[in-house]
């Protein structure tokens, strides 16, 4: 079945600097692809998306750019902050498979933590 | 907005007792679920409903029900909770079944069963 593998973490970075967390998926047809963010003690954010491939989702300075040929979705920022602190989820939902409800597939998440 | 709107945030039961956790969305979305969250096992879908009166169940259904008697509410039931479901609990909503819709989530149940 569909499924995401996300590096393990936890990651630590000093602030400012450059900040990459691997994601993979495996799916039958041609899902699309997310990044959530969790901050301690809330629910989960929706950060950025990408629908098809070579599309590339933005939001915060965060980008990730949607490799078919690779099946991945790496997340990555230029310049980390304190407040970017978080536990990142990658997901996928692919509705276009026969039989698919449009759920969502989580990775089990890194957690990030950075520090001044 | 409220958007997704979870009740309550933190409630402890004993072994055995049953609860409802309750979720309500004000965007009118068809397409409503549960997850919950355990260490190291990210999210994982429980229930699902993809509009008023049809639900289905999820990867990790067991020992869980819900309804959909409207589009704004999908309650979650723990008939006779055990401590294998203490976790949290996040449900979420969508316009539709559409790959690519944004899913909202709320922002959780922290359940404890002793």
């Amino acid at each position: 079945g569909d499924s995401v593998t996300q590096m393990e973490g936890p990651v630590t970075l000093s602030e400012e600097a450059f900040l990459t967390i691997n994601c993979t998926y495996t799916a039958t047809g041609y899902p699309s692809l997310f990044w959530y963010v969790q901050y301690p003690g809330e629910g989960l954010q929706l950060l950025l998306k990408a629908t098809k491939a070579d599309d590339k989702g933005s939001n915060k300075g965060f980008e990730a750019t949607y490799r078919k040929e690779t099946t991945s979705f790496h997340l990555e920022k230029g310049s980390v902050q304190v407040s970017d602190s978080a536990v990142y989820f990658c997901a996928l939902s692919d509705l276009r498979v026969e039989g698919s409800q449009g759920n969502l597939i989580f990775g089990k998440g890194t957690k990030l933590s950075v520090k001044p | 907005n409220a958007g997704v709107t979870q009740t309550p945030k933190f409630q402890v039961l004993k072994t055995g007792q049953s609860m409802t956790l309750q979720c309500a969305q004000d965007m009118n979305h068809e397409y409503m679920s549960w997850y919950r969250q355990d260490p190291g096992m990210g999210l994982r879908l429980i229930h699902y409903s993809v509009g008023a009166g049809i639900t289905d169940q999820g990867e990790v259904p067991n020992g869980y029900n819900v309804s959909r008697s409207t589009t704004e509410d999908f309650p979650l039931r723990l008939l006779s909770a055990a401590p294998s479901q203490t976790s949290v609990y996040f449900c979420a909503s969508s316009r539709d079944r559409l790959s690519g819709n944004t899913i909202y989530f709320g922002e959780g149940s922290w359940l404890t069963v002793v």
